[in-house]
């Protein structure tokens, strides 16, 4: 079973939109969780960490359900720019990152 | 400054020609990583160091060594290079006490 399982996509939007992705992982054991973004090509950025009250930052609002196993990300007003792969982390071991495959997001005009 | 730089950016191989990837940061950061991206799966752990001098497998280690000489340096060896080791290659590096990852460009490797 994989470490951390998110739907691969596509997902195709309008400008303006408000987009919701899920991740879910499997070792409930894992202490730390976060989304990043992955533009096609390029390396992986930290878009947020995720916390357990909840998280925003601008458009972007963080969920963790450490019940469920399952972390979510909501954007909102989806701007071309949003247009990208989002990975979701999670770690077990301070040292050890999992990551899913990705979701990949097509906001169009 | 430069943050992780890698060398080389790309590289195409023989099936069983050897090569040395490196990853550079000078952001003085304790820990280091690699990891292997294939298309439709994640990014994985081949090799990580928490320190200079010490290394510790990841998820797939099998056909990679990796030497930490220096804090600053994290280099990554194919001895043998195989079809199944086309990948890109990302370097990655963390301050200790915190858990922002700063990634690399990304190494392109093509066995043939």
């Amino acid at each position: 079973r994989k470490e951390v399982e998110q739907d691969p996509g596509p997902f195709n939007v309008p400008e303006g939109a408000t987009v919701a992705f899920n991740c879910t992982y499997s070792n409930s054991a894992s202490q730390s969780f976060f989304w990043y973004r992955q533009d096609c090509r390029k390396e992986p950025k930290l878009l947020m960490s995720v916390y357990s009250s909840g998280n925003e930052d601008g458009r972007f609002t963080a969920q963790l359900n450490r019940a469920s196993q399952y972390i979510s990300l909501l954007i909102r007003d989806s701007k071309l720019s949003d247009s990208a792969t989002y990975l979701c982390v999670v770690t077990r071991d301070f040292n050890k990152f999992y990551f899913g495959s990705g979701t990949k997001l097509n906001v169009k005009p | 400054n430069a943050g992780v730089t890698q060398t080389p950016k790309f590289r195409v191989l023989k099936t069983g020609q050897s090569m040395t990837l490196l990853c550079a940061q000078d952001m003085n950061h304790e820990y280091m990583y690699w990891y292997r991206q294939d298309p439709g799966m994640g990014l994985r752990l081949i090799h990580y160091s928490v320190g200079e001098g010490t290394t510790a497998k990841g998820e797939v280690p099998d056909g990679y060594n990796v030497s930490r000489l220096k804090k600053q340096n994290f280099l990554l060896g194919l001895e043998s290079a195989a079809p199944s080791q086309t990948s890109v290659y990302f370097c990655a590096s963390i301050r200790f006490g915190t858990d922002t990852q700063y990634f690399g460009p990304g190494t392109r490797l093509t066995v043939l």
